[in-house]
């Protein structure tokens, strides 16, 4: 399994700022991923980041509202760009290992944000 | 597109009583199947995965099963206790994962 690590846990922020989430994990990985959980609903893929390319973007998700690094194999950055009150949720970082030759994937403790 | 529907969305239950925890998926190709826990405002934890080649795995109190002919997996828990109060997140798909919307547990004492 893999030990994965955000900062911040939380944060409060004001309309129009910016905050960028790090996402560290104890081990080499290929894939990392970020979801976006809203209040009251289940988890929701952003993006796909993988070291030495352009992360991929789902369908509603966009580079410029929400950049990211993946500088190594063990580390990754998400900004969330000129905050509204609708981006107040859980971002979760969330990485694929193998059990017995299969893909499963661990998370982090996310970072909660609320947008003011 | 994978889509996973998780019944019910709630659930209220006394202690020690067994229960089951049911989700569906659209697409049988799966590679596999987990079951998460998520308690309020927190993150994920990796209760059970099922690969695809299996049918059911058990770890302690819960069992998770897996009929991909029909689309379907179960959570049974045994015994339940207060401390299974969460959220249940089923999730499958070939990397990354689709999730289900979950289903709240609480376990009145």
């Amino acid at each position: 399994s893999a030990v994965i690590s955000q900062k911040p846990s939380r944060d409060i922020c004001q309309r129009g700022t910016s905050l960028t989430i790090q996402c560290q994990v104890d081990s080499q990985v290929t894939m990392m991923f970020w979801y976006r959980q809203q209040p009251g609903q289940s988890l929701t893929l952003i993006a796909t980041a993988n070291q030495g390319s352009e992360a991929t973007y789902e369908s509603g998700f966009v580079i410029d509202k929400f950049p990211i690094s993946r500088p190594n194999l063990t580390f990754s950055t998400l900004t969330v760009s000129n905050m509204s009150p609708e981006d107040s949720s859980i971002y979760l970082c969330s990485v694929a290992g193998t059990s017995g030759g299969y893909n499963e994937q661990f998370f982090g403790p996310g970072t909660r944000l609320t947008v003011l | 597109k994978q889509e996973v529907t998780q019944i019910p969305a709630a659930l209220s239950v006394p202690e020690g009583e067994n229960l089951v925890l049911n989700c569906s998926f659209t697409d049988s190709a799966i590679y596999n199947l987990q079951w998460f826990r998520q308690d309020p405002g927190k993150g994920l934890t990796s209760l059970l995965l099922i690969q695809s080649s299996q049918r059911e795995q058990t770890s302690g109190r819960l069992n998770a099963s897996l009929d991909k002919s029909s689309g379907r997996s179960t959570l049974y828990i045994a015994a339940s206790q207060p401390g299974d109060s969460a959220t249940y997140l089923c999730a499958t798909g070939n990397t990354p994962l689709v999730f289900g919307k979950g289903t709240r547990l609480s376990v009145i004492a």
